[in-house]
């Protein structure tokens, strides 16, 4: 059963950039047919999708945050990590990592809330 | 972008209804969309993908329908565990969410 867990840091500064580690067990982030993915969702609000990366590195970003993000892969370790440079207050929300098939997420981590303020 | 709206924002049930929430996007997406439900202060999960194909493991109450640009969940005999948002999700051009049902006792 693959499980995944976000982790980083709770607080950012206003222009800072944010960095979070999701590690997955019970599978491997280089196999084929597989997204791994980071979904984010502000206070009492929806669900939006910010980018992913797929078994072999490539990636693909939310047009909306293109510029910002950047996820990358720690084979090694059996993580994916996002990087979101120049935070501002909206961009205050929980962040989920999960396990997509064919852009179906499957498998989502517990989610971690992130703050932006000074 | 492709946008999903979700109807309605909020439903009021009974333990034992049967309930509807509808999913329409913005253009045609064929039958790549997928329902998800999240119960307070967890992660969503997967209950249907391709608008009608049950996700292994969830309880045969959840039905999905439709193409194009009008879908539908149904889930039969609410039950304790149902009282959560159930979100829509389209994936024919990158991943766009709906809004959210909140269905409430």
């Amino acid at each position: 059963q693959v499980q995944l867990q976000e982790s980083g840091p709770g607080l950012v500064k206003p222009s800072e950039t944010l960095s979070l580690t999701c590690t997955v067990s019970g599978g491997s982030i280089s196999s084929g047919d597989y997204y791994w993915t980071w979904i984010r969702q502000h206070p009492e609000k929806g669900l939006e999708w910010l980018g992913y990366m797929y078994y072999n590195g490539n990636t693909f970003y939310s047009p909306s945050l293109r510029g910002r993000l950047f996820i990358s892969p720690d084979r090694p370790n059996n993580q994916f990590s996002l990087r979101l440079s120049s935070v501002t207050a909206a961009d205050t929300a929980v962040y989920f990592c999960g396990r997509a098939r064919r852009n179906v997420v499957d498998h989502w981590g517990q989610g971690t809330r992130v703050t932006v303020s000074s | 972008d492709i946008q999903m709206t979700q109807s309605p924002s909020t439903l009021s049930a009974a333990l034992g209804d049967r309930v509807s929430i509808t999913c329409r996007a913005s253009q045609n997406i064929g039958n790549w969309l997928a329902w998800y439900r999240q119960k307070s202060g967890k992660a969503p999960q997967l209950l249907i993908y391709a608008a009608s194909t049950l996700e292994n493991g969830v309880p045969s109450r959840f039905t999905g329908s439709g193409s194009g640009t009008e879908f539908t969940l149904t889930i039969n005999s609410l039950q304790p565990d149902d009282f959560a948002t159930y979100y829509c999700q389209q994936y024919n051009t990158y991943l766009t969410f709906g809004g959210g049902t909140r269905v409430d006792i």
